[in-house]
């Protein structure tokens, strides 16, 4: 397994839906977990932190399922404003955490 | 507090040229990070520092060298710019909770 793997997508769906993406990590070890939002041609923004077994702020929850080594972020009332690249992001194995290891991103567009 | 800033934003360079790419942070992070990124491959981990006059190597360190001379600067160095180097260049510095805050980028052409 890939230290962090995504489901590239495209989503494409429409205003007021609920989309969920998926992030699997190979290292049981983790600790912390992040989302972060990437629109065209911008720098990647922290959307969300995850230390425990999720978070939720507003229309945006993510879970993590240590199980199943996975993480999820659900947007639910989607917004064309969601439209953008969805990183997740772990601390990196084996540099004792001082770097990060960024998946390649899940696209999302949203249509009126 | 303006968080990470990077110049320049935009650099045409031609091959063999050198440039430095400046970092600058005001949150007093310890841990500072450059990345390129380019279309389908994600973000990578060019350099990073843990701390004021260190510096290691991430994961694509070749042709570029960096220094950490003050806490809330990261340069990042070309020496002899190649075609392969065109990229968008980011930085960033981290809390110690591994929330990572990016700057805006840097758009480089190597012809």
């Amino acid at each position: 397994r890939k230290e962090v793997e995504q489901d590239p997508g495209p989503f494409n769906v429409p205003e007021g839906a609920t989309v969920a993406f998926n992030c699997t990590y190979s290292n049981s070890a983790s600790q912390s977990f992040f989302w972060y939002r990437q629109d065209c041609r911008k720098e990647p923004k922290l959307l969300m932190s995850v230390y425990s077994s999720g978070n939720e702020d507003g229309r945006f929850t993510a879970q993590l399922n240590r199980a199943s080594q996975y993480i999820s972020l659900l947007i639910r009332d989607s917004k064309l404003s969601d439209s953008a690249t969805y990183l997740c992001v772990l601390p990196q194995a084996n540099q004792a955490g001082t770097a990060l290891i960024f998946g390649k991103g899940t696209t999302l567009s949203v249509s009126s | 507090n303006a968080g990470v800033t990077q110049t320049p934003k935009f650099r045409v360079l031609k091959t063999g040229q050198s440039m430095t790419l400046l970092c600058a942070q005001d949150m007093n992070h310890e841990y500072m990070y450059w990345y390129r990124q380019d279309p389908g491959m994600g973000l990578r981990l060019i350099h990073y520092s843990v701390g004021e006059g260190t510096t290691a190597k991430g994961e694509v360190p070749d042709g570029y060298n960096v220094s950490r001379l003050k806490k809330q600067n990261f340069l990042l160095g070309l020496e002899s710019a190649a075609p392969s180097q065109t990229s968008v260049y980011f930085c960033a510095s981290r809390t110690s909770n591994y929330e990572q805050y990016f700057g805006p980028g840097t758009r480089l052409t190597v012809t």
